[in-house]
């Protein structure tokens, strides 16, 4: 099976930086996901790593380290329309490749 | 863009109704996933199909099966549908590349009384 964990809620202000944690173990990794969900929709795609480093999209950056069973998204310049859920998903290639999804991390962005 | 539809936004169906969720996606994705969504609990596989005729079992299949009988269609259907059902589900779309992130529909939201 799979244990995926982030926190439930985090709050920030805004024009700062924050970092949204994901922890996993799984056998058979074989990437992992993030993706934001605004209150009532659906959930978009964010961010994709397979390899261990730093992909950075704009003021999103997600980072992996498979060693560790760990990621995070980072946001720079938090703006008031960031306030969302990020779902972190890992894949696993030993269940037929299907995502698997964390609980969600709700994130408050503050004037 | 990649849109993928789903039939209501609500429903609210009595308990042991049969219930029919449908989804169609426009932009030729081989897979196709139901999912459910519930607060503390995030997002959970019901089934999925990689293919025509095809269904795998998610994590929670149970009380739930599935038809693809065309590539762009996957309808979720409740045999006899119990109030432990409410809740939101989301279809996705993709394609079979191990990168290729899914693309979500926008929900519907069912109430099982």
């Amino acid at each position: 099976g799979q244990n995926i964990d982030q926190p439930t809620e985090m709050t920030a202000t805004e024009g700062a930086i924050v970092q949204i944690n994901c922890t996993y173990q799984t056998s058979g990794f074989n990437g992992l996901f993030w993706y934001q969900q605004h209150a009532g929709e659906a959930p978009t795609f964010l961010s994709y790593n397979v390899l261990d480093g730093l992909e950075e999209k704009g003021r999103f950056s997600s980072f992996l380290s498979r060693s560790k069973g760990y990621s995070y998204l980072l946001l720079k310049e938090l703006q008031m329309k960031d306030s969302a859920s990020y779902l972190c998903a890992v894949r696993n290639n030993n269940a037929g490749n299907m995502l698997t999804f964390g609980g969600g991390t709700r994130l408050m962005v503050k004037p | 863009d990649v849109k993928v539809t789903q039939s209501s936004r609500y429903l609210v169906k009595r308990t042991g109704e049969k219930v029919f969720l449908e989804c169609v996606q426009d932009m030729d994705h081989e897979n196709m996933f139901w999912y459910r969504q519930d607060p503390g609990l995030g997002l959970r596989l019901i089934y999925f199909s990689y293919d025509v005729k095809m269904k795998e079992k998610g994590d929670i299949p149970e009380g739930y099966s599935v038809s693809r009988e065309k590539k762009e269609r996957f309808s979720l259907i409740l045999e006899s549908a119990s109030t432990n059902q409410t809740s939101m589900y989301l279809c996705a779309s993709s394609f079979p590349h191990e990168n290729s992130p899914l693309h979500f529909g926008n929900g519907t939201r069912l109430t099982v009384t």
